[in-house]
This record gives structure tokens, sequence and C-alpha cells, in this order.
């Protein structure tokens, strides 16, 4: 049984591009969440995605945004990166609420840096 | 507001016990997490605790007072292994799916010989 998987594991990219990063979710999960975790930081709710919409949203401004495939796949996308944009971004699966203990399985992460 | 703390760095000894504390402030609860995290590494799931009182798992136990916004985790007969990251993080009330977690900033565990 495949866990969480992300896609590419290391990225580089300067000032102003966009980048799209890629999360397959654990079999048999339906709901995405997204993190960015700073070094030495814990890490940051992007948003969360459920039957192919943004559920839940955390501070993070419009440049971030994404979208969930009918296979429940996921992808975060950045626009205009700044330096700061610079971390560990974190794809976690779970399954749907309805159940009490549903527990958020997170993928190896995708490492940006921005130059 | 929203608002995990927990000690940045700890030093243990192996074979030793060692506690780590977490105290939180959120405008909902829905349950506290315990999470590892290796460097460079994804977090794993360690423990999970939604009413007050110790949940115990192996090496591994967790306690939670929701009255006091507190919480620990207790790791029993360190192994250098457990030299990792421990982050702390709640789940908010949910009304839909998932639920996101709010994480704390992590407690930098070293174990030595």
């Amino acid at each position: 049984d495949a866990g969480v998987t992300q896609s590419p594991t290391h990225l580089i990219k300067t000032r102003g591009q966009q980048v799209t990063l890629r999360c397959s979710p654990k079999s048999g999960h339906d709901t995405v969440s997204w993190y960015q975790q700073a070094l030495g930081q814990g890490p940051q709710f992007i948003f969360q995605y459920y039957e192919e919409e943004e559920r839940q949203r955390g501070n993070f401004p419009d440049r971030f945004s994404g979208h969930q495939f009918p296979n429940y796949s996921s992808e975060l996308n950045v626009n205009a990166l700044l330096l700061g944009d610079s971390a560990l971004y974190l794809c976690a699966s779970s399954l749907a609420a309805g159940q009490a203990y549903n527990e958020q399985f997170f993928g190896p992460g995708t490492r940006l840096t921005v130059l | 507001g929203q608002n995990i703390d927990q000690p940045t760095e700890m030093t243990a000894t192996e074979g030793a016990i060692v506690q780590i504390n977490c105290t939180y402030q959120t405008s909902g609860f829905n349950g506290l997490f315990w999470y590892q995290q290796h460097a460079g590494e994804a977090p794993t799931f360690l423990s999970y605790n939604v009413l007050d009182g110790l949940e115990e798992k192996g090496r591994f136990s967790s306690f939670l007072s929701r009255s006091k916004g507190y919480s620990y985790l207790l790791l029993k007969e360190l192994q250098m292994k457990d030299s990792a990251s421990y982050l702390c993080a709640v789940r908010e009330r949910i009304y839909n799916q998932g639920g996101k977690l709010i994480f704390g900033q992590g407690t930098e565990l070293s174990v030595k010989p």
C-alpha cells in the first residue's frame, strides 16, 4: 500500500517564477492538506481540499492556489515566487470527517529553494 | 488567537525518560496530535488525544488536560534514534472534512550516550 507521494523531491526556482507541486494521497484517502514548513519551524497550514473544492484556508496570500483531481491527487501552485517561499512543502492525506479519529499521513515533502 | 508553545530544545541521556510539554490556546479543539520528524523527513504520527488522560503506546505516552490547555509526550528508555524534532499539533473543531492542524514550532530532542 503506497503512502503519500510527492513530486518533485527538490526544486530550485528564481524570484518571480511560478511553481507547481504534486501530491498523491494514501490509498483510500480523499482529503488532501498542504503545509509549508520553514527551517526550524513547525508546519503551517496552507489549505485543504475535499471533493475537488478548497474547504479550509490558512493565512497565505492568493499567490498560493491549489487543485484536487477526481482521483483525489492534488497540486499546489505558487505564483510570483519570493525568497521567503523557500521551504519544505508537505502534503498530508486523510479520510473525510464522520470518523472521530482521522489521522493525517504526511508525504516526504518537496524542498523548494527560491534564489 | 491561536498559539501552541513547546520548548525549542531538550537534551537527554540514552536509557532515560524525557517529558516534552505543550501548551495551547486555539479557537476550537478537536484533538491533539504528536508527530516525530527526523531532519529532512516527513512528520510521522506518534499519538492522538481527544479526551483527558493518558494514552500509552509502547515507549511513548501522551497526556492531555483540555481544561488546562496542556499536553505532554513522555518517551521512556530513550534510544539514540529518538533524536528528532517532536511536533505538537492541535486539530481545530471541524464542520466538514479533515480539519486543519495547527503546529507548534517543534522540540528538538538530542539523545546523548
